[in-house]
């Protein structure tokens, strides 16, 4: 089967670093996304991972090991507008499926 | 062209109506999906379709009838729908393969009266 957990509700400073994390169990490992929502706006992706390591994209960053089933997205001097939902997903079953299934998202509120 | 569009933003419909929804890509996308996503709540996959042929049905009630047209459209038709089927309707396209990241419109806003 397939589950996928990640903290509910988060808040952070704006100008701080904040680590959200994921952790994830799946029959078959086909990488894992990560997808910002802002609210009554749609999913947007951010990353995609699929070996072990730190994958850098400007003040987003995101982390996967998967042995541990574990993967972490890290913001960087955090701006109000990175206030959103963060979506973690894997693929369900095989990746040519295209079955992409969801954590239930992690709230995040940037406060001044 | 590096966009999936969704029209209409908005819908509202009775119980007895027929509408469609529609979505279109210029990626060059192979893949496209519908999505339906309740408040507070991830998207749950409802079709996935693969050079223009559906490969997964998630079990969704007949009255929801995904159509692909052409590699670059996407529709679902609907029909008697119940309040319940009130939700965000997403569209999204992939490259073939499904590896990358699937691109998402913005969405139809469904209420059922």
């Amino acid at each position: 089967g397939q589950n996928i957990d990640q903290p509910t509700e988060m808040t952070a400073t704006e100008g701080a670093i904040v680590q959200i994390n994921c952790t994830y169990q799946t029959s078959g490992f086909n990488g894992l996304f990560w997808y910002q929502q802002h609210a009554g706006e749609a999913p947007t992706f951010l990353s995609y991972n699929v070996l072990d390591g730190l994958e850098e994209k400007g003040r987003f960053s995101s982390f996967l090991s998967r042995s541990k089933g574990y993967s972490y997205l890290l913001l960087k001097e955090l701006q109000m507008k990175d206030s959103a939902s963060y979506l973690c997903a894997t693929f369900g079953g095989s990746s040519n499926t295209g079955k992409l299934i969801f954590g239930q998202g992690t709230t995040l509120q940037v406060k001044p | 062209d590096t966009e999936v569009t969704q029209t209409p933003k908005h819908l509202v419909m009775g119980m007895t109506n027929k509408k469609s929804l529609k979505c279109e890509q210029h990626m060059g996308h192979r893949a496209m999906y519908w999505y339906k996503q309740k408040a507070k709540k991830p998207p749950e996959l409802m079709f996935v379709y693969s050079y223009e042929k559906l490969s997964i049905n998630e079990s969704v009630p007949s009255r929801f009838s995904p159509e692909c047209p052409n590699s670059s459209l996407l529709n679902l038709h609907l029909h008697a729908l119940q309040p319940e089927d009130s939700a965000l309707y997403l569209c999204a396209s992939s490259r073939e393969g499904h590896r990358m990241g699937q691109f998402f419109g913005p969405g139809t806003r469904l209420t059922v009266l």
